[in-house]
């Protein structure tokens, strides 16, 4: 596609249940990203991938979210037993390789908890 | 000290002002920077990026870059109230790492 697609554009969930949340970057991007921001603030860093290479989880908030990027590709964020201070928009970007390249935002997840 | 520190506003400007942003990062090795936009409701959108110390002009943008003293602001001149939104800075290259940090954006508000 032309740009980073995110799926579902919305997501309300029960506190306690569990959600995926999709990217699909550009065709060519080897670097994804996942941020979350809450209501009114800045983007929160939360995990890197690139290539190959083993993925940057330092951004990671705890052990009930993961992420994984299956062919280089496409990237699932898992949230597991979602609490209610998890609601917030989960932004996906990518960009090409090096340093310096654009970042190009996904439209974004909005999940909200229950 | 936060890695990437912007004030976060809201900036008030009359239609038509100069609007100056600015943005200060803690890491020296920091290579790459960039400016953001993101209305409400929306996700970030790239206004500019700037590599090297100086000014760089894009429309009625320009961004400025010192590495010395590791600040970057973008000034927006003939502000127009289409151009209120939240200007995000962004740093690249910190650490050695390709890793994207970002500020906490600048609310700006552009009074017609």
């Amino acid at each position: 596609g032309a740009g980073v697609s995110q799926s579902p554009s919305n997501k309300v969930t029960e506190k306690g249940k569990d959600v995926e949340l999709r990217c699909d970057p550009i065709s060519g991007h080897t670097a994804l990203y996942w941020y979350r921001q809450s209501l009114g603030q800045g983007l929160e860093f939360l995990i890197y991938f690139q290539g190959n290479s083993a993925p940057d989880k330092s951004g990671l908030p705890s052990d009930r979210f993961s992420a994984e990027r299956t062919g280089g590709s496409v990237s699932t964020l898992t949230i597991q037993r979602t609490q209610q201070e998890d609601s917030a928009v989960y932004l996906c970007a990518s960009s090409s390789p090096g340093l310096g390249e654009t970042q190009y935002f996904g439209p974004g997840t909005r999940l909200l908890v229950l | 000290q936060k890695e990437v520190e912007q004030n976060s506003g809201p900036l008030s400007v009359p239609e038509g002002a100069i609007a100056s942003l600015n943005c200060t990062y803690s890491d020296r090795v920091s290579q790459s920077f960039f400016w953001y936009r993101q209305y409400s409701g929306k996700s970030p959108e790239l206004i500019m990026s700037i590599y090297s110390n100086g000014d760089k002009e894009d429309g009625r943008f320009t961004a400025q870059l010192n590495k010395a003293s590791q600040y970057v602001s973008l000034l927006i001149r003939d502000s127009q109230p289409s151009d209120s939104a939240t200007y995000l800075c962004a740093v690249n290259g910190a650490s050695g790492t390709y890793k994207y940090i970002f500020g906490t954006g600048t609310r700006l508000k552009v009074l017609a």
